[in-house]
């Protein structure tokens, strides 16, 4: 079946805009990831949902950042007013459900440039 | 906190040469190891998983690993490298307690295989 999607795969937004990034879990995954990868830093983990459990927010930088996640699928990851430090690739992943032998897939990610 | 570090940051080796990337995490419960790789353009796939039982772990493409508890250390190693190897490593660590389902990241080692 189909992966992880993710759009839009580029943007580019000035500094201080708002953005939505969104991230499409592959069918019947109750787990979902936002990770965001930096040049030289490697992959930081963002915030994780499980079913309707309350996510774990404890990797967001700062409260411009949020996520949803409507009806246990897709999911929203909002930066408000936007800072150059935010340039990074956001990739999304998913896993069938949370702990134990689970393989989380990755997305192809959404590269974000703020100018 | 957990950490993951990976001691190269960028690898050359020549077609057939053996690899050995290093990878040390911090950490003093059960952990579940991983390495993903990302090559050119594709999406971060999973290589290779550590959960339990033998501590040699073997991966996808000829790839292994060997989990050393009391080195705190999962390798990843290769008997010949091929170019097609040519990719970013990323070592990682997940608590094994189930209380997070998280992943912790090493930033990564660029392996460029020249033919």
């Amino acid at each position: 079946g189909a992966g992880v999607s993710q759009s839009p795969s580029n943007k580019v937004t000035e500094k201080g805009k708002d953005v939505e990034l969104r991230c499409d879990p592959i069918s019947g995954h109750t787990a979902l990831y936002w990770y965001r990868q930096s040049l030289g830093q490697g992959l930081e983990f963002l915030i994780y949902f499980q079913g309707n459990s309350a996510p774990d927010k404890s990797g967001l930088p700062s409260d411009r950042f949020s996520a949803e996640r409507t009806g246990g699928s897709v999911s929203t990851l909002t930066i408000q007013r936007t800072q150059q430090e935010d340039s990074a690739v956001y990739l999304c992943a998913s896993s069938l459900y949370s702990g134990g032998n689970n393989e989380q897939f990755f997305g192809p990610g959404t590269r974000l440039t703020v100018l | 906190a957990q950490s993951v570090s990976q001691h190269n940051h960028h690898v050359i080796l020549s077609e057939a040469a053996s690899l050995e990337l290093g990878c040390n995490y911090s950490y003093g419960g059960t952990v579940n190891l991983f390495w993903y790789v990302q090559y050119p353009g594709q999406h971060l796939q999973l290589l290779l998983k550590y959960f339990s039982g033998d501590p040699l772990v073997k991966g996808i493409k000829g790839f292994e690993a060997e989990f050393i508890k009391s080195k705190f250390s999962f390798n990843l190693r290769k008997p010949s490298v091929q170019w097609s190897d040519t990719a970013e490593y990323f070592c990682s660590v997940k608590s094994g307690g189930g209380a997070t389902n998280k992943l912790i990241f090493g930033t990564g080692t660029l392996l460029a295989v020249q033919p």
